[in-house]
């Protein structure tokens, strides 16, 4: 059964780095895509980007300019940095998969997210 | 991108009530929406896929329904453990984008 285990540093002053890291354990790591999502407090879902395991990547274009998102194969681990991070960056940031779907019906392919890490809450200020 | 927009943002139901959660998209995304249950302190779970489509272990008391814009996830019976925050995504084009949540709890 597949399990995504994360870590990186929960304290952060303005204007430095984040920087997470999703391992993945016990199923495939190449073949599918794996995202990083937030959750500030009390707020909804917002997805910061995905790549894959040959290290292509798609990123929101609210944060795009700020992301990088890695991969590593040798680890079968992908990692996330946000910089010049402020405490609107606060949040609960959670790995996943992008795990597909085959509908008989329509005859295509669907996207979710269908396994998740536990999060790691981040918390930004002086 | 694509803006979905879920209501009720909150509601309150007693267990064994039939409760209906809808959500739009801001265009068409066919049907390549999931919805999520998402418990306090806790990873969201992937519900339903091709907006109707039960995932593994989801149970029955749980549908989807909509194409197109307008979509609906119904719990027909709720039961304790369905006291939680639901949310809608859009798997259509990226970025992807999540409903802003309703939150069910007990009446």
């Amino acid at each position: 059964q597949v399990q995504l285990q994360q870590w990186g540093a929960g304290l952060l002053k303005p204007s430095e780095t984040l920087s997470l890291t999703c391992v993945v354990y016990g199923g495939s790591f190449s073949g599918y895509y794996w995202n990083w999502i937030r959750q500030p407090p009390g707020k909804g879902l917002e997805w910061i980007g995905e790549i894959n395991h040959s290290g292509s990547t798609n990123s929101n274009p609210s944060l795009k300019s700020r992301v990088t998102i890695s991969v590593d194969t040798s680890k079968n681990q992908f990692s996330l940095k946000l910089t010049s991070v402020t405490a609107a960056d606060t949040a609960v940031y959670y790995c996943a998969r992008t795990g597909t779907y085959y509908d008989i019906l329509t005859v295509r392919d669907y996207y979710n997210m269908d396994v998740w890490g536990k999060g790691t809450t981040v918390t930004v200020s002086s | 991108d694509i803006q979905m927009t879920q209501s009720p943002p909150s509601l309150s139901a007693s267990v064994g009530d039939r409760v209906t959660i809808t959500c739009r998209a801001s265009q068409s995304i066919s049907t390549y929406l999931n919805w999520y249950q998402q418990k306090p302190g806790k990873a969201p779970k992937v519900l339903i896929s091709a907006a109707s489509s039960l995932q593994s272990g989801v149970p029955s008391r749980f549908s989807g329904s909509g194409s197109g814009t307008d979509f609906t996830l119904t719990i027909s019976g709720l039961q304790p453990e369905d006291f939680a925050t639901y949310y809608c995504q859009q798997s259509y084009s990226a970025p992807l984008t999540f409903g802003g949540g309703t939150k069910v709890d007990i009446k």
